[in-house]
């Protein structure tokens, strides 16, 4: 079964840091472009980072440039997010998303997300 | 930046009804480059539609995408009790993709 799981989601202080993971499994996971995107409590979806198959190509939501970090580990089939300098606004429910594998763009596997909530 | 505008903002129908969903870009996007979402509460977003059109594997024939440039549709023919949820159009361009704010398909 194809499947992404992501863990790491808590509770954080205003500035503070948190590593999110993406654990994938039933595909291979170095042939895919990989996605995080998010949404804020009432909020709807919000891309935040893309990282290409072998890292070469990254990009981030100019919302998040600077603070948060995307990374993989093939041999590990898993997806990161490094994020730094949080603010109350970072608050949401993140999910890790595979890109299709084709000339057309959109993201055909999703997590069940983990919770994210930046507050004092 | 390209920026989705999806309407209406609430879609109230009853089951058995048509929907139709509409989402504009404020530039040309490539149809390949236009997918729909369906979200429901508590649960991962599911890919309905990707370049524009083309429906995922899996997906019911009651469900299809038409459009191109700036204007896009996404349109439920009859519609199910498990169909209500939000509905989110998206586009990829300059190394970025970008949502709509969404359609809320409750019941009426």
């Amino acid at each position: 079964e194809v499947q992404l799981v992501e863990s790491g989601g808590g509770l954080v202080k205003p500035g503070g840091s948190l590593r999110l993971s993406c654990a994938a499994s039933g595909f291979t996971f170095s042939t895919y472009t990989m996605n995080w995107v998010r949404q804020a409590p009432g909020k709807g979806l919000q891309w935040v980072s893309s990282i290409t198959s072998t890292s070469n190509y990254i990009y981030y939501a100019d919302s998040v440039k600077g603070r948060f970090t995307i990374s993989r580990d093939n041999a590990k089939n898993s997806l990161y997010l490094q994020m730094n300098s949080l603010r109350a606004e970072d608050t949401a429910v993140y999910y890790c998303a595979r890109d299709l594998l084709a000339i057309d763009y959109g993201m055909d596997v999703w997590g069940q997300g983990t919770t994210v909530t930046v507050s004092s | 930046e390209i920026v989705l505008t999806q309407s209406p903002g609430t879609l109230s129908l009853s089951p058995g009804e048509r929907a139709t969903l509409s989402c504009r870009a404020s530039q040309s996007v490539s149809s390949s480059y236009l997918a729909w979402y369906q979200h429901k509460p508590g649960q991962a977003p599911r890919l309905l539609i990707y370049g524009a059109s083309s429906r995922v594997t899996g997906i019911p024939d009651r469900f299809s995408g038409s459009g191109s440039g700036t204007d896009f549709t996404l349109s439920i023919s009859r519609l199910e009790p498990e169909d209500f949820a939000v509905y989110y159009c998206q586009q990829y361009g300059s190394s970025m993709y970008t949502f709509g704010q969404g359609t809320k398909l409750e019941i009426k």
